[in-house]
């Protein structure tokens, strides 16, 4: 079974510049997430998809940044525009039904670099 | 607000035991995860502990404590491959707070 896809795997953009990270979950999984992990640092959530939903958007920085889920399945996070902070690893995660007991599957992540 | 906290680096030898240890305070408690994260990999979950005690897989064992806020992950019989990222993660509200994560490494 194939695990969460995340592409593109690194991303050179210069500051102001727009950017899109793209996450495809594993089949079947309703929950969707996307962390930031910046270096040295654990994951921080952004936001957390329920289906097509997005159920806790709090800590998205929403002058900028902007997600979608339109079909419950596919994801797109997107930045416009990028600053020299947002440089860091964008995490993609799923997981098969809502409860807190229920473990994360995480992408490999898209590593942000903006110059 | 979260505060979880872990030792930022450990180091042992091959074969050897390592714990490792994660204090927390958080405004709720839904039960503690730990994930193992490689160099630039995806972590990868490794326990969940919600009631008190220890939980026992393999190489691997998880322990809380909710009174104390604390748990550790102890490794055994460690191995080269074990050289990672370990980590700590409380869940509260559907919503995971990471530590800053223990880089564990091992040496011949």
């Amino acid at each position: 079974e194939a695990g969460v896809v995340q592409s593109p795997r690194y991303k050179i953009i210069e500051k102001k510049q727009p950017v899109a990270f793209w996450c495809n979950p594993i089949s079947g999984h309703n929950t969707l997430y996307w962390y930031r992990q910046n270096l040295g640092q654990g994951p921080e959530l952004l936001i957390r998809y329920e289906n097509e939903e997005a159920v806790d958007d709090s800590q998205l920085p929403k002058d900028r940044f902007s997600a979608e889920r339109l079909k419950g399945v596919d994801s797109t996070l997107k930045i416009q525009p990028a600053e020299l902070g947002d440089s860091a690893v964008y995490l993609c995660a799923s997981s098969p039904r809502t409860g807190e007991n229920t473990e994360a599957f995480f992408g490999q992540g898209t590593r942000l670099t903006v110059v | 607000g979260q505060n979880i906290d872990q030792p930022t680096e450990m180091t042992a030898t091959e074969g050897a035991i390592v714990q490792i240890n994660c204090t927390y305070q958080t405004s709720g408690f839904n039960g503690l995860f730990w994930y193992q994260q490689h160099a630039g990999e995806a972590p990868t979950f490794l326990s969940y502990n919600v009631l008190d005690g220890l939980e026992e897989k393999g190489r691997f064992s998880s322990f809380l404590s909710r009174s104390k806020g604390y748990s550790y992950l102890l490794l055994k019989e460690l191995q080269m491959k074990d050289s990672a990222s370990y980590l700590c993660a409380v869940t509260n509200d559907y919503k995971l707070s990471f530590g800053a994560g223990t880089t564990v490494t091992v040496r011949a």
